[in-house]
C-alpha cells in the first residue's frame, strides 16, 4: 500500500524556522516527483513546492520563494520542507503529496495525513 | 500566472440530483486539469486527472470534461457521502494552482 507519513510541525514564533518531513513507503520513491501543498485554516488549497524524482529540479510558489527549501533523500525515502523566516500567513496544514511521474508538475495522489504549522508569538 | 476560477462557490442539491461544478482557466491549459474531493476534516482525494480520466476506485457517478479554458466536474446522481468541498487544479506548468473550491451540501 502506498503511504505518506508526515512528521514535524507545531508552534513557532514569527521569524522562526521549522522542518517538515514526509516518509514514503509502498512505492519506488525516486521514481516520483513530490510536492508540498498547504491549507490555511478555513481556506482552500495552495501549492507550495515540488521536487523532481532525482532531486535536481525544484519549484516554489512566489509566496515562499527564498524562505522555504524542498529537498529529498531517496536513500531514506524521505521528503523535507525547511521553512525559514516564518510569518503568520504561513499558518496552515501542510500536506506532502506524490506525483505520478519523476518530472513535476502533475496531479497529486496520494496525500500525507497533513501536519499543522502555527506561526504565532 | 494562469488563474483558476471555480463556480459556484457553494451549492446545495438533493440526493439523486445531477450536479455540475465549473472551473475556468484564464489561459488555455489543454487538458492539464485535475479534480479533488475534500470531506470535512479529511485529506484531499484525487477524483479525476487529465480533465476526464477517472482515478481508480472513484465511483462512476463522477465525471470530468473540458479542454482549453473551460472544464466541469459532474456528479450524475448525488449521494449523501458526496458532501464535500471540490477543488480543481491546473498542472500545465509551474506554478501549479488550485481553484478556490466549491462547497457541496445536501438540501
Amino acid at each position: 500500500e502506498v503511504q505518506l507519513l508526515q512528521s514535524g510541525g507545531g508552534l513557532v514564533q514569527p521569524g522562526g524556522s521549522l522542518t517538515l518531513s514526509c516518509a514514503g513507503s509502498g512505492f519506488t520513491f525516486s521514481n516520483h516527483a513530490m510536492s508540498w501543498v498547504r491549507q490555511a485554516p478555513g481556506k482552500g488549497l495552495e501549492w507550495v513546492s515540488s521536487i523532481r524524482g532525482n532531486g535536481d529540479t525544484t519549484y516554489y510558489a512566489d509566496s515562499v520563494k527564498g524562505r522555504f527549501t524542498i529537498s529529498r533523500d531517496n536513500s531514506k525515502n524521505a521528503l523535507h520542507l525547511q521553512m525559514n523566516y516564518l510569518r503568520a500567513d504561513d499558518t496552515a496544514v501542510y500536506y506532502c503529496a506524490r506525483e505520478p511521474y519523476t518530472t513535476p508538475i502533475n496531479w497529486f495522489d496520494p496525500w500525507g495525513q497533513g501536519t499543522l504549522v502555527t506561526v504565532s508569538s | 500566472d494562469i488563474q483558476m476560477t471555480q463556480s459556484p462557490s457553494s451549492l446545495s442539491a438533493s440526493v439523486g440530483d445531477r450536479v455540475t461544478i465549473s472551473c475556468r482557466a484564464s489561459q488555455g491549459i489543454s487538458n492539464y486539469l485535475a479534480w479533488y474531493q475534500q470531506k470535512p476534516g479529511k485529506v484531499p482525494k484525487l477524483l479525476i486527472y487529465a480533465a476526464s480520466t477517472l482515478q481508480s476506485g472513484v465511483p462512476a457517478r463522477f465525471s470530468g470534461s473540458g479542454s482549453g479554458t473551460d472544464f466541469s466536474l459532474t456528479i450524475s446522481s448525488l449521494q449523501p457521502e458526496d458532501v464535500a468541498t471540490y477543488y480543481c487544479q491546473r498542472y500545465d506548468s509551474a506554478p501549479s494552482a488550485f481553484g478556490r473550491g466549491t462547497r457541496l451540501d445536501i438540501k
